[in-house]
C-alpha cells in the first residue's frame, strides 16, 4: 500500500506568491514523523521541515510551514513568498516509530516558480 | 558544522563488477541510512546502520550490503553490478533529540553510479 501520496506531479507559482504542495500519508502507528525535502537539479536532498505526530502546533521554518491535519492524515507544505530559487522537486516523507529510519518517500512534486 | 559527505560523487562501472561507496555523517550523528533513487522507482530505502549494527533493511537483494565503522562512517557495497543498479545513491545521517522529541535527518550530495 502506498504510504505517502503526492498528487501533484507538477506545480507552477508566480514569484512572490504562496504555494501549497499536497501530501497525504497512511500509517497505523501513533508515533511517526513527517518530513519535507527539496531536491534541486544538482541532486542533493535538502531538509526543509519536520513535524512529529505528537506535535500540536504546525511546524514552521522561515518561509516554510507544514499544515498538519492529523485526522485527515495530511501534511501539506506551504511556501510563502516564492523565489526563483525555490524551483525544484519537493518530496514528502514519513518515518514510522521512534527509532525506525525506514523512511518512505512520495513520488515528488516539481515546483516551477515563474518570474 | 560539516555536512554529510559522500565519495565518490560520480562512478562508472561495468556489469558484473562491484562497487563501494562511502559516507561520512555529521559529527554526533550515529545513524546512517542509505537510499537508492531512480526515475522509475523513486527514492527507496536500502538499509540503516546505528552504532555499527544494521538496524533496518529495505527490500533489496543480498548483492547490496553495508557496514558502519566505530567513527560512524559507513560504506555501501554492491556486488555483481547490473544495468538496473544505475542510480543516485544517497546517504543520510540522523539524530533523535530525546530531550525535545525532534528528529534530524540530513542527506549527503549523493553518488551517481552508472553501470554500462
Amino acid at each position: 500500500a502506498q504510504k505517502i501520496t503526492q498528487t501533484q506531479p507538477g506545480m507552477f507559482v508566480q514569484e512572490k506568491e504562496a504555494v501549497t504542495l499536497d501530501c497525504t500519508y497512511d500509517t497505523s502507528d501513533q508515533s511517526y514523523g513527517l518530513f519535507w525535502y527539496k531536491q534541486p537539479s544538482s541532486g542533493e536532498m535538502i531538509f526543509l521541515i519536520y513535524q512529529g505526530s505528537y506535535d500540536e502546533q504546525n511546524a514552521t521554518e522561515g518561509r516554510y510551514s507544514l499544515n498538519f491535519q492529523k485526522a485527515r492524515k495530511s501534511a501539506n507544505l506551504v511556501i510563502s513568498a516564492s523565489q526563483l530559487g525555490d524551483s525544484a522537486m519537493y518530496f514528502c516523507a514519513m518515518r514510522e516509530g521512534v527509532y525506525n529510519n525506514d523512511m518512505r518517500f512520495g513520488a515528488g512534486t516539481r515546483l516551477t516558480v515563474k518570474p | 558544522k560539516a555536512g554529510v559527505t559522500q565519495t565518490p560523487r560520480y562512478l562508472i562501472k561495468t556489469r558484473g563488477q562491484q562497487v563501494t561507496l562511502s559516507c561520512s555523517p555529521i559529527s554526533g550523528h550515529r545513524s546512517v541510512s542509505w537510499y537508492q533513487q531512480t526515475p522509475g522507482q523513486g527514492l527507496q530505502f536500502l538499509f540503516e546502520y546505528f552504532s555499527e549494527t544494521q538496524r533496518n533493511k529495505g527490500n533489496f537483494p543480498g548483492r547490496f550490503s553495508g557496514r558502519q565503522f566505530s567513527n560512524s562512517r559507513s560504506e555501501m557495497n554492491v556486488s555483481t553490478l547490473e544495468l538496473g543498479d544505475s542510480a543516485l545513491y544517497l546517504c543520510a545521517s540522523s539524530r533523535h533529540n530525546e530531550a525535545s522529541g525532534s528528529y534530524e535527518q540530513y542527506f549527503g550530495p549523493g553518488t551517481r553510479l552508472t553501470v554500462t
